[in-house]
């Protein structure tokens, strides 16, 4: 199975700050890679896919980068609605996994 | 509007059983796979099983394999998912989500329902 490691698993950060958060893959994937926000009480939501794509609707001062085994999801300017936590997942091969996540809290 | 509306949860005791439901709309339903993933509380996301537009071929997750099993009805629009001999580390919110349009370049987790909640204990 592909393992996915997010880093760091908790951030403290400040409205208007710039954030980054890498997924490392246990193997290569190419760019089969999606990022998904999750709010206390909420379902996931898609942000991005195939590393870089924006997912319809989704503010552009989100940004995926990255493609192999080493991700990025980059959050410009933080918002107070950015609060939340993320997590990458692999779609290269089964079964699917995801990272175990990155709490984004504010400062 | 893409409508996925997953039912069935409750309190289920040891090596009991429940089937989920997830009722979809606002899409072509025998256009898209689907998927079922959990999160137990306090937890992270695990995805569990993978059903494709035509029904086959299925795939899952090694802590579900030969106690869940995944399908889906046409008629109905709709998703299942069978959980047999359920454990207390089943308990979790089960969501089903929809994956994106196309071959396998496009299964990502596009749209999700709102989840239901199983609780397996005694």
């Amino acid at each position: 199975d592909i393992q996915l490691t997010q880093s760091p698993s908790f951030l403290s950060a400040s409205v208007g700050d710039t954030v980054t958060i890498t997924c490392r893959a246990s193997q290569g994937i190419s760019s089969y890679l999606a990022w998904y926000q999750q709010k206390p009480g909420k379902a996931p939501k898609l942000l991005i896919y195939g590393a870089s794509t924006l997912q319809s609707g989704v503010p552009s001062r989100f940004r995926g980068r990255g493609s192999v085994t080493e991700f990025t999801l980059t959050i410009t300017s933080l918002q107070p609605e950015d609060f939340a936590t993320y997590y990458c997942q692999q779609f290269d091969s089964y079964p699917r996994t995801f990272g175990q996540g990155t709490k984004v809290e504010i400062k | 509007e893409v409508q996925l509306v997953e039912s069935g949860g409750g309190l289920v005791q040891p090596g009991g059983s429940l089937r989920l439901s997830c009722a979809t709309s606002g899409f072509t339903f025998t256009a898209y796979s689907m998927n079922w993933v959990r999160q137990a509380p306090g937890k992270g996301l695990e995805w569990l099983a993978y059903i494709s537009s035509v029904g086959s071929p299925v795939y899952y997750a090694d802590s579900v394999r030969g106690r869940f099993t995944i399908s889906r009805d046409i008629a109905k629009n709709s998703l299942f998912l069978q959980m047999n001999t359920l454990r207390a580390d089943d308990t979790a919110v089960y969501y089903c989500a929809r994956n994106g349009y196309g071959d396998f370049r496009a299964e990502y987790l596009q749209e999700w329902g709102q989840g239901t909640l199983v609780t397996v204990s005694s």
